[in-house]
């Protein structure tokens, strides 16, 4: 059971222009959203989060759009740049009081930015 | 560079054999997880300990074992090896959890394990 889901596997977008992932999740006791970004050979590093009380939260290029309703968030970025090339994973954290951050991952989008 | 660090970063043995992988926190933050990423999947997360103790636990077969020392190292004990145990192995820290904090983890760049 897939508790956090990202339905494309690819994404190409041109440079310049705006780049949207989506991602969606099925668990509403998540209490914050994450974005992370994964090169090759590389760990992952943490990119923006949101609050599951929040709708939006914005970061520079990055922002987040959460609907809870729908269960769906969305990572926009405006503009796109190649080094943004990278796969891009959604996470959500389920807070149980119990110390723990356990985080559960989508199976990520390779996002490709053309010049 | 996230100040996690995981040693080896490759690692290539034969099905039946018994590995480990060794992975040092971030100065200061007492819990370890870690995660395995096979092809094509995301990170499924396996276990966390917090200052020593098992806090959590998710989908870690029982051929694998971890553990945190007292220095808060820890180690991910993999033993008779299959095939489908080829993946990257990550291991992560963060601070004390909070619902104050956004749960942010920190990865180091991962063992990548192939058996043959």
């Amino acid at each position: 059971d897939q508790q956090v889901k990202q339905n494309s596997p690819s994404l190409s977008v041109q440079e310049g222009r705006i780049s949207i992932l989506n991602c969606d999740y099925t668990n509403s006791m998540f209490d914050y959203f994450l974005w992370y970004k994964k090169y090759p050979a590389e760990g992952p590093t943490f990119l923006i989060s949101i609050s599951s009380i929040k709708d939006k939260n914005e970061d520079g290029r990055f922002t987040v759009f959460l609907n809870k309703s729908a269960k769906h968030l969305s990572l926009h970025i405006v503009p796109s740049q190649p080094g943004d090339s990278a796969v891009y994973f959604c996470a959500a954290r389920g807070w149980s009081g119990g110390a723990t951050n356990k985080l559960i991952f989508g199976t990520g989008t390779l996002l490709a930015v053309q010049p | 560079d996230s100040g996690v660090t995981q040693t080896p970063k490759h690692l290539i043995t034969a099905t039946g054999q018994r590995v480990t992988l060794r992975c040092s926190p971030r100065s200061g933050d007492l819990s370890v997880y870690w995660y395995q990423q096979s092809l094509d999947q995301g990170l499924q997360f396996l276990i966390q300990y917090y200052n020593g103790e098992e806090r959590a636990k998710g989908n870690i077969l029982e051929r694998f074992s971890a553990q945190q020392f007292p220095d808060l190292h820890s180690e991910l004990n993999l033993s008779s090896l299959e095939l489908g145990d080829s993946a990257l192995y990550f291991c992560a820290s963060s601070v004390v959890a909070s619902i104050l904090n956004t749960g942010e983890l920190f990865f180091g760049e991962g063992s990548r394990l192939t058996v043959l």
